[in-house]
């Protein structure tokens, strides 16, 4: 059973280029999570989602940032107008429903690593 | 605002010897607690977590404690093996319903042969 799967692995932009992060969950798992690190520190949550429902956004800048989760093929993770500030791992985790008493436990991919020049 | 703390940056510890990590959040709300280790290049591997309304879970090397007046958690690694030498996170979350996660800043552990 493949893992999460992320690609590309690295990607480079310019400022103000649009970047596009794929995620590919688990099979089996319906439930898409993206979190990112900034250099030196933890992750930080940005959006958790459900086949085509974007489910809790709280983490998500304003702006530029969108995320979707197709009811046939990967999440993805749009930012345009990329910034030097979106420099980044960007990493996703997959799980599957919830099971009635039981933590949903999250499985990340080998993240996506965004350098804006 | 860092609700989830993990003040050593990095910990040395020699193989065979106890390996202590620790964590402190803020949120008096949170309900479950994890630990996940991560190596370079890779994605977080859950390692394992703990329940609000226990004060210890253990799995083979690895044991949480929970301290919930102190609002402190550690990770205990007995024996410490070279395999172990990781960046280790520890993370939390709301309620079952809630799968957002808040992590730590991390802990890099080396394990000196």
């Amino acid at each position: 059973n493949a893992g999460v799967m992320q690609n590309p692995r690295h990607l480079v932009r310019r400022r103000g280029q649009e970047a596009r992060l794929r995620c590919s969950p688990m099979k089996g798992h319906s439930h898409v999570y993206w979190y990112r690190q900034l250099p030196e520190e933890g992750l930080k949550f940005m959006v958790y989602l459900q086949k085509e429902n974007i489910i809790d956004e709280s983490g998500m800048p304003k702006e530029r940032f969108s995320a979707e989760f197709p009811k046939e093929g990967p999440s993805i993770l749009r930012i345009q107008q990329v910034v030097r500030g979106d420099s980044a791992a960007y990493f996703c985790a997959s799980s599957p429903n919830i099971l009635a008493g039981g933590l949903n436990e999250q499985f990340f991919g080998p993240g996506t690593r965004l350098t804006v020049l | 605002d860092q609700q989830v703390k993990q003040n050593s940056p990095s910990l040395s510890v020699q193989e065979g010897r106890i390996s202590i990590l620790n964590c402190d959040y803020t949120n008096s709300m949170f309900d479950y607690f994890l630990w996940y280790k991560k190596y370079p290049a890779e994605g977080p591997t859950f390692l394992i977590s703990i329940s609000s309304i226990k004060d210890k879970n253990e799995d083979g090397r690895f044991t949480v404690f929970l301290n919930k007046s102190a609002k402190h958690l550690s990770l205990h690694i007995v024996p410490s093996q070279p395999g172990d030498s990781a960046v280790y996170f520890c993370a939390a979350t709301l309620d079952f319903g809630n799968e957002k996660l808040t992590f730590g800043t991390g802990t890099r552990l080396t394990i000196i042969p």
